[in-house]
């Protein structure tokens, strides 16, 4: 089964400040895909952000994007412009080909945003 | 559609009974997934259903688990004998199947405390 790491269990940013969320993954397919999850406490799974392996292009959504690095299995999320409604435990999860494409999730950094 | 809709959101239970979990996903979804999430760790597989199929279930659901999506439409997941081991957040997530789709969407999970 393919393996997610997020090696940051916790981590602090000053507002306005930029974070980045580290992720490597293991896997031997070609075409996958890979998604940040935000998950407030006490609060329901949010979708940050995706990217499709076969995409060159790094996936932005405002101020959130990623840095794909294919070759090397990493997928680091970058928060720019960080505020105080970001703190929140964030996951990285691989797309499984099996399992019905189930969700194959790191273990989460928390991320703290200071005033 | 107001969403994947999950009850109880809090369940204590005394060690030895039995327990049943409940999730209505988004209507035109036909994959269903059930998750399980413990402090300090990502949500981690146990089942999915594609329509009222239920098509894979991992090594984590124990002989003590059962899931049931009847009709297609909502599911539930029942521990017997329950054992402070499945204090958990119990996470479900619905999707459209086929193809590149890959939304997902996370109910607000069923936090289940054994005591």
């Amino acid at each position: 089964a393919q393996t997610v790491t997020q090696s940051q269990p916790e981590m602090s940013v000053q507002e306005a400040e930029t974070v980045t969320l580290s992720c490597t993954y293991d896997t031997s397919e070609s075409d996958y895909y890979l998604f940040w999850y935000k998950q407030p406490p006490s609060r329901q799974m949010i979708l940050v952000i995706r990217q499709e392996a076969y995409k060159q292009q790094n996936a932005t959504e405002n101020r959130f994007s990623v840095n794909f690095q294919k070759a090397a299995k990493s997928f680091s999320l970058k928060i720019s412009d960080s505020q105080l409604g970001d703190a929140a435990m964030y996951f990285c999860a691989y797309r499984d080909s099996n399992s019905g494409y189930a969700l194959n999730f790191g273990k989460g950094t928390s991320l703290l945003v200071t005033p | 559609d107001t969403g994947v809709s999950q009850n109880p959101r809090h369940k204590i239970t005394k060690r030895g009974q039995n327990v049943t979990f409940r999730c209505d996903p988004i209507s035109e979804h036909n994959r269903l997934y059930w998750y399980r999430q413990t402090l300090g760790q990502g949500p981690e597989f146990l089942t999915y259903f594609q329509n009222e199929a239920q098509l894979e279930k991992s090594r984590l659901l124990s002989d003590r688990f059962s899931a049931e999506r009847p009709k297609g439409s909502f599911s539930t997941l029942e521990i017997q004998r329950t054992e402070q081991g499945d204090s958990a957040m119990y996470l479900c997530a619905s999707s459209l199947a086929g193809g590149r789709n890959y939304g997902y969407t996370f109910g607000s999970g069923t936090r289940l405390t054994v005591v």
